[in-house]
């Protein structure tokens, strides 16, 4: 089946730990991105990615990082720079200027 | 993009029409009205999108005012299944990303 997977479901942070959530997709597209959702909230975007080896800073990029090397995958990287980690990070791709987006199941990161 | 305002809830009867009301008065003539659902501790799930007429599809119809300051979403028979938070977005095709607010909390009572 096409999708976009993410992984792990859940995810626990030490303090002052990196944690990285993984997220693959299988449908092609050229777009990816990454969002934050807070209870009770609407999504913020991090970071997206149009194309490979390029990417741009959402509304609220401070404390995280990604990397664009291949076209299926789009790792965000959750630094100790991030003092309030805790949310649940969604994971999107379609075709760059697509109106669709596609979701993953998303990543329920706690901090320990 | 334009800003939306939309109800923060709303409760709808199993097998009645579901009407999502969204306003966007600001909305400028290039931009698109999409809507998405999310249904607990799931990624957001694509409904339909329109630009000045009126739209349907399998999942839902959508009309928008002839003066595009506001649209509804229009679940034709709701089921359980549809209980979610409803995001009205308005965004110029091919722009960035999409930006999503807060939403509506719909509840399909039994």
């Amino acid at each position: 089946d096409g999708g976009i997977t993410q992984s792990p479901k859940y995810l626990f942070r030490k303090e002052g730990q990196n944690v990285t959530l993984s997220c693959e997709q299988n449908l092609n597209h050229d777009a990816m991105y990454w969002y934050r959702q807070d209870p009770g909230q609407g999504l913020r975007l991090i970071y997206y990615s149009q194309i490979v080896n390029d990417f741009q800073k959402g509304d609220i990029a401070e404390g995280y990082s990604v990397s664009r090397e291949k076209k299926e995958s789009f790792p965000l990287t959750v630094t100790s720079a991030q003092k309030n980690p805790t949310a649940f990070y969604l994971c999107a791709s379609n075709q760059a200027g697509g109106e669709k987006l596609f979701f993953g199941s998303g990543t329920q990161l706690s901090v320990l | 993009d334009a800003k939306t305002t939309q109800p923060p809830s709303m409760d709808c009867a199993e097998g009645r029409a579901a009407n999502l009301p969204c306003n966007h008065s600001t909305i400028s003539g290039n931009e698109y009205v999409y809507w998405y659902r999310q249904i607990h501790s799931q990624g957001p799930q694509y409904i339909i999108h329109g630009l000045k007429n009126n739209e349907t599809n399998e999942m839902a119809s959508l009309i928008i005012t002839e003066d595009r300051k506001s649209s509804t979403l229009i679940l034709p028979h709701a089921t359980l299944r549809d209980t979610a938070v409803y995001y009205c977005i308005v965004r110029v095709t091919g722009r960035r990303a999409l930006t999503f607010g807060s939403g509506t909390r719909l509840q399909v009572q039994p």
